[in-house]
């Protein structure tokens, strides 16, 4: 089955300064992966999701980008804001079910 | 709105005992679901597939006569956790979707048990 490994577990940063978060998978059949910002006790909340016959796709300051053929994906975090501090997960989907990786806590300091 | 409902929203009970958790798609019929399980500080663990008139689909590891899956209609799945110990203590969540596209979250449901 999937295995998606996700780096780093923490990750601090000053307001301002990009972050990234960086996610493997494991099998190539596994053709959509989303992002997840998790604050807290909530639900998931999708940040941003990309597809396999895309390499870059942005929205505002968040972007990620996906290697097909090295089975990998990241999170791009540009002009960071205290707000953006939470727990980030990425996943990949196997047929409509996700596989999540471990979870990436950003704290954006002022 | 929300599009996915789950009910309740927390829960404590005794060791031994059972709890019924109801998830709902409110503006899709779903013939599919999904649970999770996810444990202080850690990522969310697909638990099982629940599909509509059929039996559920459980990850390795995930014990199915302990959690057991019911999806009676297409718009109402529910977990229900047999015989709950301390250890059974955690954030579950359910969604739904399809493949390849967006899930829609519960907002999940913080089990204590004591």
């Amino acid at each position: 089955g999937e295995n998606v490994e996700q780096h780093p577990s923490t990750l601090s940063v000053q307001e301002g300064d990009s972050a990234v978060i960086k996610c493997t998978y494991s099998d190539s059949a596994s053709n959509y992966f989303p992002w997840y910002k998790q604050e807290l006790g909530k639900r998931p909340q999708l940040i941003i999701d990309i597809r396999s016959n895309v390499g870059e796709k942005k929205d505002q300051r968040i972007a990620v980008t996906l290697n097909k053929t090295a089975k990998h994906f990241s999170l791009h975090i540009t002009e960071t804001q205290p707000e953006d501090s939470a727990v980030y997960f990425c996943a990949a989907d196997q047929g409509g079910k996700l596989i999540f990786g471990q979870g990436t806590e950003l704290s954006v300091k002022p | 709105g929300a599009v996915v409902s789950q009910h309740p929203s927390w829960v404590i009970c005794k060791s031994g005992t059972s709890v019924k958790i109801e998830c709902r798609s409110l503006d899709f019929q779903a013939t599919t679901m999904f649970w999770y399980r996810q444990f202080p500080k850690q990522s969310l663990m697909l638990m099982a597939t629940s599909n509509e008139g059929s039996k559920a689909t459980y990850e390795q590891g995930v014990e199915k006569d302990k959690f057991l899956i019911n999806h009676a209609s297409l718009t109402l799945s529910t977990l229900t956790v047999t015989s709950a110990h301390p250890e059974d203590s955690s954030f579950y969540i359910c969604s739904r979707g399809f493949p390849g596209r967006e899930q829609f979250f519960g907002p999940g449901t913080r089990l204590t048990v004591l």
